[in-house]
Order: C-alpha cells, then structure tokens, then sequence
C-alpha cells in the first residue's frame, strides 16, 4: 500500500496569515497526462470530510480560492494564503492512483 | 441537492453481523461509484470498499472476505454487509460518492454511522 505521511501534523495559525500542509507519499502519484492523484480533504469538527482539492491542484466546487494545491510526483503542498476561523479543522491528504486509497494521518489547524 | 444519509450503526458482539445502509438523494446512485469509508481515533481514514457503475466491487484486505459491498438500485440505497465483525472493525462509517468520471475523488459524503464491536 502507499503510505501517505503529512507535516506538521498540527499548525498553529494567526488569523490573516498563511498555512501550509505538506504531504508526501512513498511513491509516485502521476499517472496520465502528467495528472498526480492527490486529493486534499478538511474535517471540520463534528462534520464529515469535505472535498478541497483533487488531482493535485484542482479546487473543488465552492471551494474559496485561498486554498490552493500543488506538487508533483511524490511532494504535495496544500496552501491557505490567508488562514480564516472557519478553516479550523484537520486537513487530509489522500492518495487515489491504487487501490486502496490511503490517507495521511491527518493535520490539524487551530488558530492562535 | 446530493444528500447521503447513513443508518444502522450500532453496538454489536465480536463475531457478530451488521448491516449499514446509505440512502442517496439528489442523484442516482447506479451512475456514481460509491464507496464506504471509516475513521477510528487510532488508524484515522481508512477506506474500506468500492461498487462501480457496473457493478464490480473491490475491498479494503483488512475487510475482504468479511464485509459486502451491494446496492438496491430502486431505493436508491447503498449497503454495506459486515459479517464476523472484530473490535478493530469499530470505527465511524461514512459512504462516500466519487465525483463523475472519477474512481475515488469523494466530492459527497454521508454525516457518518458509529460502529462499535465489543463484548
């Protein structure tokens, strides 16, 4: 299976200021067209994951433009360029070229 | 508006069966691939099974042979059968929908269904 692991696995952040997740698998996630299967997902508390990014660098519907994806290959990096209250949750990195899909242990985001 | 809305959660006996059901709304649930994904404190998100439009299905090693995937295409309803259940299989469930034209991109899921195998 493809081991997914993510850092920090939590971040502290001032409202305002930007966050980053790293992401990194223990193979590589391109597969056609250059497209690497890298999903990002945030749980907010007391809901259910929801859909940020997909195929690496692809915002989900309704998904605020502050966040964006990037990476290639084994190294991914989801970013906030300006972190707000309502991004407080754990964020997920999710790898879906092979079955199964495996997920990172999580990232936590708190605000100062 | 997609709506997926787990039930059948439950306290259960280790070696015990459940089933869990996943009622869809807002699409149809033969034209997505649906998969059911769980969460433990301990192991986080762990996927655990897939049915494709086609009907073909595939399963996480820790569940195959133990658990079955199925859907009930006229109640638009996904089940997932969980057969001679173990303590680690104590987890939230979730269904998940994938995105058209996407295997495992999870753009819908459920609020979550809590399973509890223990004595």
């Amino acid at each position: 299976d493809i081991v997914m692991t993510q850092s920090p696995l939590s971040l502290p952040v001032t409202p305002g200021e930007p966050a980053s997740i790293s992401c990194r698998s223990s193979q590589s996630l391109v597969y056609t067209h250059g497209n690497s299967y890298l999903d990002w997902y945030l749980q907010k508390p007391g809901q259910s994951p929801q859909l940020l990014i997909y195929l690496g660098s692809y915002r989900a519907s309704g998904v605020p433009d502050r966040f964006s994806g990037r990476g290639s290959g084994t190294d991914f990096t989801l970013k906030i360029s300006r972190v707000e209250a309502e991004d407080v949750g754990v964020y997920y990195c999710m790898q879906a070229l092979q079955t199964p899909v495996t997920f990172g242990q999580g990232t936590r985001l708190e605000i100062k | 508006e997609v709506q997926l809305v787990e039930s059948g959660g439950d306290l259960i006996q280790p070696g015990g069966s459940l089933r869990l059901s996943c009622a869809a709304s807002g699409f149809t649930i033969s034209s997505n691939y649906m998969s059911w994904v769980r969460q433990t404190p301990g192991k986080g998100l762990e996927w655990v099974s897939i049915i494709y439009s086609d009907g073909s299905t595939y399963y996480a090693d820790s569940v195959k042979g133990r658990f079955t995937i199925s859907r009930d295409n006229s109640k638009n309803t996904l089940y997932l059968q969980m057969n001679s259940l173990r303590a680690e299989d104590t987890a939230i469930y979730y269904c998940a929908r994938a995105k058209s034209g996407y295997s495992y991109v999870f753009d819908y899921w459920g609020q979550g269904t809590p399973v509890t195998v223990s004595s």
